[in-house]
């Protein structure tokens, strides 16, 4: 059974970088799937941010493109998110998830718990 | 960017009552996929290619529609099914998400 697992500070001051991670448990970040992150405003609806491969190859959400760096760490089974120069419009719930790409899907199949992330001073 | 537009916000039903949610999208979708949410639970993968029901997923959930226009159905609503529902798309390297609809018990 995969099971993620995010972890990181719950509170980042405004203009600072938010920086969390997701281990990966009984599969191998090194497999042929995309790993996500997706986040969740209180109240609000699901943004995706972006996604990374086994290879290191990135897609991120054009609106948040320029802000945003992700990365992986295969010795140790998890990858990690970087959001910088946040502000309160940042504070939400932060999901990491399995993503699944194939000739007719694209989804998410395993996700972690979430993680709430408040941008306040 | 595909605009992915679900109806109703809203849905008040009893239970053992047919739910039908739909989800339009804004240009022709090629991956479909739609997702359940629970309060303070992360999302659950319900159905795959628009028809296509996930791991575990009961039959009373089903779902229908191509192009722009999709379908969720829950035949006969149990009182767990009760929670926000979530479509998704990805189309050019980037994924979005419907607004939610919210199905509520009446």
């Amino acid at each position: 059974q995969v099971e993620l697992q995010e972890s990181g500070p719950g509170l980042v001051k405004p203009s600072g970088t938010l920086s969390l991670t997701c281990a990966v448990s009984g599969g191998s970040i090194s497999s042929t799937y995309w790993w996500s992150w997706v986040r969740q405003p209180p109240g609000k609806g699901l943004e995706w941010i972006g996604e990374i491969y086994h290879s290191g190859a990135t897609n991120y959400n054009p609106s948040l493109k320029s802000r945003v760096t992700m990365s992986l760490d295969k010795s140790n089974n998890y990858f990690s998110l970087r959001l910088n120069s946040v502000t309160a419009a940042d504070t939400a719930v932060y999901y990491c998830a399995r993503g699944v790409l194939g000739s007719s899907s694209a989804l998410w199949d395993y996700w972690g718990q979430g993680t709430l992330v408040t941008v306040s001073s | 960017e595909i605009v992915l537009t679900q109806s109703p916000a809203t849905l008040s039903l009893s239970p053992g009552e047919r739910a039908t949610l739909s989800c339009r999208a804004s240009q022709r979708v090629r991956y479909f996929a739609w997702y359940q949410q629970k309060p303070g639970q992360a999302p659950r993968l319900l159905m795959s290619d628009a028809f296509n029901r996930a791991t575990g997923i009961p039959a009373r959930f089903s779902g229908s529609g191509s192009g722009t226009d999709f379908t969720l159905t829950i035949s006969s609503l149990e009182p767990e099914d009760f929670a926000v529902y979530y479509c998704q798309q990805r189309s050019n390297w980037l994924y979005t998400f419907g607004q939610g609809t919210k199905l509520e018990i009446k």
